[in-house]
């Protein structure tokens, strides 16, 4: 167990809908980040929070956004879903950024669009 | 463009046997190499990591990886494979401001009993 929590766990839903991931850190991360896996794409940075701003963007959609809140949990909101959007989305959280940090992912919320 | 490369998708190994998964890399500077584990249905777990210092690393459930600044591989070895070491394995770097993780393609181990 890393210490980092996702839920829900399975979400399925049709295409056109808005859903929420939700993200918690381990107790005294400070930096947050969201991952997408897919068969097509492999495994790919999404966004970085860092104590409640956001620091880098990797392929997100506009479609897509998230938030980190001042307790640290994050919440990635994806809108207009597509069927290309099922994946699963793995939140990962590290103490700092810097180089050397390892990051520790949760179980990860797999998302099916019909 | 800097990356990680895994060139095999399967690794199929004998219990017992040695493994090796292999990684090259392609980044500039000093890289900070990662290796990490999914089990099905399962997130990824952390293995082990190279930042700088001695080339061979220790890490988790027996794992080691070894970094050949030369060869430009940082590949991840075990002297006596499990069953149960049958898993998807991703190799990743750090890079950019944020410190994201760029991962590879990931190599799917067997471990046949």
């Amino acid at each position: 167990d890393s210490g980092v929590t996702q839920t829900p766990k399975h979400l399925i839903t049709a295409t056109g809908q808005r859903v929420t991931l939700r993200c918690s850190p381990r107790s005294g991360d400070l930096s947050v980040y969201w991952y997408q896996q897919s068969l097509d794409q492999g495994l790919q940075f999404l966004i970085q929070y860092y104590n409640g701003e956001e620091r880098a963007k990797g392929n997100i959609l506009e479609r897509f956004s998230a938030q980190q809140f001042p307790d640290l949990h994050s919440e990635l909101n994806l809108s207009s879903l597509e069927l290309g959007d099922s994946a699963l989305y793995f939140c990962a959280s590290s103490e700092t950024t810097g180089h050397q940090e390892t990051q520790y992912f949760g179980p990860g919320t797999r998302l099916l669009v019909l | 463009a800097q990356s990680v490369a895994q060139p095999e998708d399967q690794v199929n190994v004998a219990e017992g046997n040695p493994l090796t998964v292999k990684c090259t890399y392609s980044v500039s500077g000093n890289p900070y190499l990662f290796w990490y584990v999914q089990y099905p249905n399962r997130g990824l777990q952390f293995l082990l990591k190279y930042i700088t210092g001695d080339n061979l690393v220790k890490g988790s459930y027996g794992f080691e990886a070894e970094f050949n600044k030369s060869q430009t591989s940082f590949h991840l070895k075990k002297p006596s494979a499990l069953v149960s070491d049958s898993a998807l394995y991703f190799c990743a770097f750090s890079r950019g401001s944020a410190r994201q993780l760029t991962f590879g393609s990931g190599t799917q181990l067997t471990v046949l009993p």
